[in-house]
């Protein structure tokens, strides 16, 4: 399978640990991309890398977020101290640089 | 509020064709984009449209743009059980293609 891959797929967390998802895009996808998404909502923008740069990230990537993409190629989301409203689907999404971007399935978070 | 806006929810029989209207805000957007997301999974890129253009056409998938209006629309022709889906409208928000600004969703129900 050469498409977008996150892992975990599911994540239940107690309030207040931390948590780190991981993203591996599409190979040679210089552009990787975070969302997040909540029921009943599209998905929000979070932050964005090009190769291992971090070039923008969202007001909603509040100082308990953390995304790193060390080596150019996969990226880690890191959630410290989570809290119930962190709860939702978390979507790594890759593209060349050209019109499309491709989303892989998505890290379901759930805050007990 | 959202910048896209798209009717909730959209109930069609089975070999009919489905109108997903679809409407944005911010007229400088270069790409405009669909994208289907079935229950549980990621979102699958259908279809999208540069802004110079009023139509395009991609197999089943009809997508019309009124720049003037800022109105985008998706036709589905012969619609099946399995495009039973939520799609989503999105315009992109910067030069960097993934950064997408996406609206909440339309919930197509495909009855037999």
């Amino acid at each position: 399978d050469t498409g977008v891959s996150q892992d975990p797929r599911h994540k239940i967390t107690k309030r207040g640990q931390n948590v780190t998802f991981r993203c591996d895009p599409i190979s040679e996808h210089n552009r990787l991309y975070w969302y997040r998404q909540t029921l009943g909502q599209g998905p929000e923008f979070l932050t964005y890398f090009q190769n291992e740069a971090q070039l923008e990230k969202s007001r909603l990537l509040s100082d308990r977020f953390s995304a790193e993409r060390p080596k150019g190629s996969f990226s880690t989301l890191e959630i410290q101290r989570t809290e119930q409203g962190d709860s939702a689907m978390y979507l790594c999404a890759s593209s060349p640089t050209s019109t499309e971007a491709f989303f892989g399935q998505g890290t379901r978070l759930t805050v007990v | 509020g959202e910048d896209v806006e798209q009717s909730l929810f959209l109930s069609v029989r089975e070999g009919d064709s489905s109108v997903i209207n679809c409407t944005y805000t911010d007229s400088s957007s270069t790409y405009l984009y669909w994208y289907k997301q079935e229950p549980g999974a990621g979102l699958q890129l259908l279809t999208y449209i540069f802004s110079n253009m009023d139509m395009k056409q991609d197999q089943r998938l009809t997508v019309l743009l009124n720049k003037k209006d800022k109105h985008l629309s998706l036709r589905i022709a012969d619609t099946q059980t399995g495009d039973s889906a939520i799609y989503f409208c999105a315009e992109s928000i910067s030069d960097s293609w993934g950064k997408l600004q996406f609206g909440a969703g339309t919930q197509v129900v495909v009855t037999p």
